[in-house]
């Protein structure tokens, strides 16, 4: 039962262009979400975040949209770079009932995002 | 500057054999983890621990075990390595419901 799904598993950009990358989700109950960038051989590092209070998020060349009636979230990377070439995931946390998710994620399976000079 | 380490990078242990994985965070954070990373199969929670001594499973926890004795380090324990136990683990931390600090990882190679 995969919870938060990347349907592309790879995707070929030229630098200077935009990169979108996409996730969705079937559980109603996560809340925050999150995208990571993962280099060959080293751990994955935190991106950017959104909470499901907004629809936008931005932090210089990255925007996260939250689309929560599609169940749906982008990464948009503007301009691209060379160096932006890495594996990205996308994560959600959802908040437990009576409780807390103690930050529990629930990851997708990855995009790698390959860009061209 | 927040710190994840993981005692080793690569590791090459034989079928049968009890594997320890141990991680350290300097941050104070209560919350740790363990995943795997597959190809295709992106990251999959094995066991978290939300305070010393406190643990609960993840997606995957079936042959594996964890140990977090002191808040800084979490262990992950592979009782009897089997084949399909060769991957990339990665150890994170966290603080609440913040982001997760992740290792560099652990490949590890069952034989």
């Amino acid at each position: 039962d995969q919870q938060v799904k990347q349907n592309s598993p790879s995707l070929s950009v030229q630098e200077g262009r935009i990169s979108i990358l996409n996730c969705d989700y079937t559980n109603s109950m996560f809340d925050y979400f999150l995208w990571y960038k993962k280099y060959p051989a080293e751990g994955p590092t935190f991106l950017i975040s959104i909470s499901s209070i907004k629809d936008k998020n931005e932090d210089g060349r990255f925007t996260v949209f939250l689309n929560k009636s599609a169940k749906h979230l982008s990464l948009h990377i503007v301009p691209s770079q060379p160096g932006d070439s890495a594996v990205y995931f996308c994560a959600a946390s959802a908040h437990r009932a009576g409780g807390t998710s103690y930050g529990k994620l629930t990851f997708g399976q990855g995009t790698i995002l390959t860009v061209h000079p | 500057d927040v710190k994840v380490t993981q005692s080793s990078r690569y590791l090459v242990k034989r079928t049968g054999e009890k594997v320890f994985l141990e991680c350290v965070q300097d941050m104070d954070h209560e919350n740790m983890f363990w995943y795997r990373q597959d190809p295709g199969l992106g990251l999959r929670l094995i066991y978290f621990s939300y305070d010393v001594k406190m643990k609960e499973k993840g997606d995957i926890p079936e042959g594996y075990s964890v140990s977090r004795e002191k808040k800084e380090r979490f262990s992950l324990i592979l009782e009897s390595a089997s084949t399909n136990q060769t991957s990339m683990y990665l150890c994170a931390s966290s603080l609440g419901r913040s982001e997760q600090y992740f290792g560099p990882g652990t490949r590890l190679t069952v034989t």
